[in-house]
């Protein structure tokens, strides 16, 4: 089956750890992105790609990074720089034409920094 | 920056009724996209419709449909014959016209609408 992929499901740190979130697509999209939700707000972007080897800040990227050297794998890092890492966190893709520039979204992980 | 308010944080409606959600948007654009998206205790989001701003023309989806009011920058999500599933968090979503991958989707802080039985 294709789809997204996001693991772990929940996820718990120490503050002061830096932890990586995996997100793994099998539908041959090209473009990632990744999006933090917090109670009671909506989707914020914090970084997104356009093709291999190649992203961009989102609208709050302080605190993360990512990379992107495989067309199928957008994995996250949340740095003890982030400093309120507590949150659920979304990867989504979209393929480059067609589907009338719908993202997929996986099933999130959620992540709670002690 | 576009902005994307959603005025209703809690809804609840009978089973079979019908449900409007509103959403308003603030743009100086002239092309771009809306969405509505769906998302239930799974937290998985799902995407219900979708609306190009150049069509004038509302889009329906089965029970659900859209109200896009270009000029006064609205776009209601009309929920029809409600069903228990329908029970979820509801998000409005704005997405500028840009080259593949530049696009970013803003959203609201979303609805969360409880269908009764």
């Amino acid at each position: 089956d294709g789809g997204i992929t996001q693991s772990p499901k929940y996820l718990f740190r120490k503050e002061g750890q830096n932890v990586t979130l995996s997100c793994e697509q099998n539908l041959n999209h090209d473009a990632m992105y990744w999006y933090r939700q917090d109670p009671g707000q909506g989707l914020r972007l914090i970084y997104y790609s356009q093709i291999v080897n190649d992203f961009q800040k989102g609208d709050i990227a302080e605190g993360y990074s990512v990379s992107r050297e495989k067309k199928e794998s957008f994995p996250l890092t949340v740095t003890s720089a982030q400093k309120n890492p507590t949150a659920f966190y979304l990867c989504a893709s979209r393929r480059r034409e067609g589907q009338n520039n719908e993202q997929f979204f996986g099933p999130g992980t959620r992540l709670t920094v002690l | 920056a576009q902005t994307v308010t959603q005025s209703q944080p809690e809804m609840s409606v009978q089973e079979a009724e019908t449900v409007t959600l509103s959403c308003t948007y603030d743009t100086s654009e002239n092309n771009y996209y809306l969405f509505w998206y769906k998302q239930p205790p799974s937290r998985q989001m799902i995407l219900v419709i979708r609306q190009e701003a150049y069509k004038q023309q509302n889009a329906t989806e089965n029970r659900f449909s859209v109200n896009f009011q270009k000029a006064a920058k609205s776009f209601s999500l009309k929920i029809s014959d409600s069903q228990l599933g329908d029970t979820a968090m509801y998000f409005c979503a704005f997405m500028k016209h840009l080259s593949f991958g530049n696009e970013k989707l803003t959203f609201g802080t979303g609805t969360r609408l409880t269908i009764i039985p």
